[in-house]
């Protein structure tokens, strides 16, 4: 059973840095899985931000390219998110997610239960 | 950007009613197509994946169908608990793509 739980700050200040860190619970962050981040907002529904494995390979959207950064911890079995110059645009609960590394499995199977964050002086 | 087209936006059943959900994208994405429902205040769960694979949920009543760029999410039998939100979404290729969702309420 994978749990995943977020963490970070609720509100950060325009042009500031959003981070957030989502603890795994269950099997190692060294598993056979992809760990993603997506988020949700009112006006744009549910965006993908983007994934890591634990090799490092990363795959990001490329609306966000440039200012996100996804990276592993697996001394502290878990995987972080930094997101920079925000604007009110970023604005959005952020959740983050998994999936198997498994030929024909694209689809995240465990949710974390999502955080809200702000952006806002 | 893949474009997900879901329709209806907005759905209103019965309990024991069989409802169908319809995404298309802007572009063929084989069969990279996963469904999700989505209770108010809580994630996003996956129902379906690779277009017809349940995941978790009752086989007997959920359903996924289509290829290319026309997919279809049934429902049949509709419980009490199956009104939610619901979304698709494509994993065919960078950015992976949701639909804007299609809310099924209580007629």
């Amino acid at each position: 059973q994978v749990l995943l739980q977020e963490s970070g700050p609720g509100v950060v200040k325009p042009s500031g840095t959003l981070s957030l860190t989502c603890a795994v619970s269950g099997p190692s962050i060294t598993a056979t899985k992809w760990w993603g981040w997506v988020r949700q907002t009112p006006g744009k529904g549910l965006e993908w931000i983007g994934e890591i494995y634990h090799s490092g390979t990363t795959k990001y959207s490329p609306s966000l390219k440039g200012r996100v950064t996804i990276s592993v911890d697996k001394s502290n079995n878990h995987f972080s998110l930094i997101l920079t110059s925000v604007t009110a645009a970023d604005t959005a609960v952020y959740y983050c997610a998994a999936r198997p590394a498994s030929v024909g499995v694209d689809a995240y199977d465990m949710w974390g239960q999502g955080t809200r964050v702000t952006v806002s002086s | 950007d893949i474009q997900m087209t879901q329709s209806p936006s907005s759905l209103s059943a019965n309990i024991g009613d069989t409802v169908t959900i319809t995404c298309r994208p802007s572009e063929t994405i084989s069969r990279y197509l996963s469904w999700y429902q989505q209770k108010p205040g809580k994630a996003p769960k996956l129902l379906i994946y690779a277009t017809s694979t349940v995941h978790s949920a009752d086989p007997s009543r959920f359903s996924g169908r289509g290829s290319g760029t026309d997919f279809t999410l049934t429902i049949s039998s509709l419980q009490p608990e199956d009104f939610a939100t619901y979304y698709c979404l494509q994993s065919y290729t960078i950015p992976w793509t949701f639909g804007q969702g299609t809310r099924l309420d209580v007629k």
